[in-house]
Formats: C-alpha cells, structure tokens, sequence
C-alpha cells in the first residue's frame, strides 16, 4: 500500500462546477497534512495546511478525518486558473514531506 | 517571506559529465535543505536531507556517491549529479527548512526546480 493515495484523475470539469479530491495515508503517527498545487513543469506551492477541524480559504475547504486516515480538498465555484496537479502531502512529524501522485484537474470554459 | 533561488532552471548536458544544481535561501538560514526528484506523471520522491555541516542522510535507492550534496552553508545547499545518464533525466527541487519552524505552514520553502536532460 501506498503511503500517501489520491483519487486517480485526471479530472475534467465545467467552469464554476464543484470538484473534490480525496486522499488517504497508511501511517496513523502523521502529524501534519497539505495540499499543494503544481503546475505544469514548476514546482509545488503550498495550497493550505488540513486540520481536524477543517477549514476553509476562499473557494478551498479542507477536511482531515484522522479516525479514518482520510484528507479532502473542495473545490467550489472552479476557475480556469484552478487547472492544476493537486498535491496530497503527509508529514510524518520528522521533516520528512510524503508526496500523493497528484490529481490533474482541467477546469474547461 | 521565504525565498529559496534554485538554479539552473534547465540544463542539458552529455552523458557522463557531472551537473552541479544550486539552491540558495536568500533571506533566511536554512539549517535543513531537502532535494527532491520528479520524473513525469510521478509524484515528488525525496532523495536527500542535508543539514549543514553534517553529511547528508540519502533514502533508500539513492546512490551517494553519484548525488553528491554539499551544504557548507546556513544559505546554500549544492546537488551535484556525476557522470550522468539519460536516466537522471528529470525535475530536480530543493526545498529548505528555516529553524525552528516546526511542521507547520511556513516550515517549507521551494526552490522553483532544474529540469535535466542527459542526452
């Protein structure tokens, strides 16, 4: 099993349409959690941080369930500019960044 | 905020000459620089942690001796890939840590990547 899985993609969807990614971590001792976004051929930029709590910027609302391992990102209202790898990042309170696949989303006009 | 200069941007170069790839915190000390390697449509696969001043500590599959890194520097960090193959081929990103900073939001900065192609 992987340590980090993402949904597959590649996602396809209608401008203003909602879209949501989902995650999963095999190791129950994570402390912290991110998505990140990477465009094509540069590097990631951090997205937001995921509490157990939840939370929200903007058009983004990120959910942690720890019980079940599980991490999503929403996207609302979507955008041209959204078009992007979602990156699903776990750390294991090391330093050490575990990296998803990533889930290609083109939002299309 | 944090900015991590990574150069060069692209580099190409012949099969088994060696490729020195920088990174660089400009405006704070990174006690921690991490390099990363993405080949296309894979995720980010961490092959070194260097502190500096100490010797770097590679995972698991990654040769030492042919990814030498240097961090002589709290600002400087160095990649250097020996006697390169078309199977080096790849994004390379550093990605630095300030002190102290826990794990949290700020923890990590990135440089904006080196693309190599061994030809």
């Amino acid at each position: 099993r992987k340590e980090v899985e993402q949904d597959p993609g590649p996602f396809n969807v209608p401008e203003g349409a909602t879209v949501a990614f989902n995650c999963t971590y095999s190791n129950s001792a994570s402390q912290s959690f991110f998505w990140y976004r990477q465009d094509c051929r540069k590097e990631p930029k951090l997205l937001m941080s995921v509490y157990s709590s939840g939370n929200e910027d903007g058009r983004f609302t990120a959910q942690l369930n720890r019980a079940s391992q599980y991490i999503s990102l929403l996207i609302r209202d979507s955008k041209l500019s959204d078009s992007a790898t979602y990156l699903c990042v776990v750390n294991l309170g090391n330093r050490k960044l575990i990296w998803g696949l990533g889930t290609s989303l083109a939002v299309n006009p | 905020g944090a900015v991590v200069s990574q150069h060069p941007s692209r580099v190409i170069c012949k099969s088994g000459t060696s490729v020195k790839i920088e990174c660089r915190s400009l405006d704070f000390q990174a006690t921690t620089m991490f390099w990363y390697r993405q080949f296309p449509k894979q995720s980010l696969m961490l092959m070194a942690t260097s502190n500096e001043g100490s010797k770097a500590t590679y995972e698991q599959g990654v040769e030492k001796d042919k990814f030498l890194i240097n961090h002589a520097s709290l600002t400087l960090s160095t990649l250097t890939v020996t006697s390169a193959h078309p199977e080096d081929s790849s994004f390379y990103i550093c990605s630095a840590s300030k002190p102290h900073s826990g794990t949290g939001v700020d923890g990590y900065t990135f440089g904006s990547g080196t693309r190599l192609t061994v030809v």
